[in-house]
């Protein structure tokens, strides 16, 4: 157990909703990022807060969004769902941006 | 920028056979290195950093800065070896953060 814990495990929902996925990093860690690991895509680095600051950017729709709140924990906003938005997502979180990464389980979202 | 290559999705080798999951990056600084694994249902766990120069599970990965490259070597493959492995890599960026880019993975298959 890594100590990152992700709400929900799976999540089915229709084309066109949306859905918040939450994370809660490991006690003391300032950094939350998101991951999308589809079969296709492999793991695809979303996006990264860092003491609720947005710190880097990679491949995320503009559909999508994230926060980081006070208490560090970090929610993934995803809008206007389509069938390829079908992916797990992982959350992970470090203690510094250097440091290793720890993942959580991920949320599997399926989208029908 | 910065960029994680892993040219092999798949590399499948026999029990006992020495094994080379490739690693090239691209990056301008001085990185710091990491190889993560995924086991069949389970989440991206650390496997190994290069700054530690250590051995975990029989594995090794050393950087080499002249060929930009970070090779995770096994000399006799096992077949609880079988699983999804990441390469990734962290270095300063403009405005004074780092960035985390993950390579695209390589599943290995280990034959009995």
């Amino acid at each position: 157990d890594s100590g990152v814990t992700q709400t929900p495990k799976h999540l089915i929902t229709a084309t066109g909703q949306r859905v918040t996925l939450r994370c809660s990093p490991r006690s003391g860690d300032l950094s939350v990022y998101w991951y999308q690991q589809s079969l296709d895509q492999g793991l695809q680095f979303l996006i990264q807060y860092y003491n609720g600051e947005e710190r880097a950017k990679g491949n995320i729709l503009e559909r999508f969004s994230a926060q980081q709140f006070p208490d560090l924990h970090s929610e993934l906003n995803l809008s206007s769902l389509e069938l390829g938005d079908s992916a797990l997502y992982f959350c992970a979180s470090s203690a510094r941006d250097t440091y290793e990464q720890y993942f959580g389980p991920g949320t599997r979202l399926t989208v029908t | 920028a910065q960029r994680v290559t892993q040219p092999e999705k798949l590399l499948s080798v026999f029990k006992g056979a020495p094994v080379e999951l490739k690693c090239n990056y691209s990056y301008s600084g001085s990185p710091e290195l990491f190889w993560y694994v995924q086991y069949s249902r389970q989440r991206l766990q650390l496997l190994l950093r290069h700054i530690s120069r250590e051995s975990i599970k029989g594995f090794t990965a050393d950087l080499n800065k002249g060929e930009t490259s970070f090779h995770l070597k096994k000399p006799f493959a096992q077949e609880e070896d079988s699983a999804m492995y990441y390469c990734a890599l962290s270095g300063w960026e403009w405005g004074g953060y780092q960035k985390v880019t993950f390579g695209t993975g390589t599943k290995l298959q280990v034959i009995p």
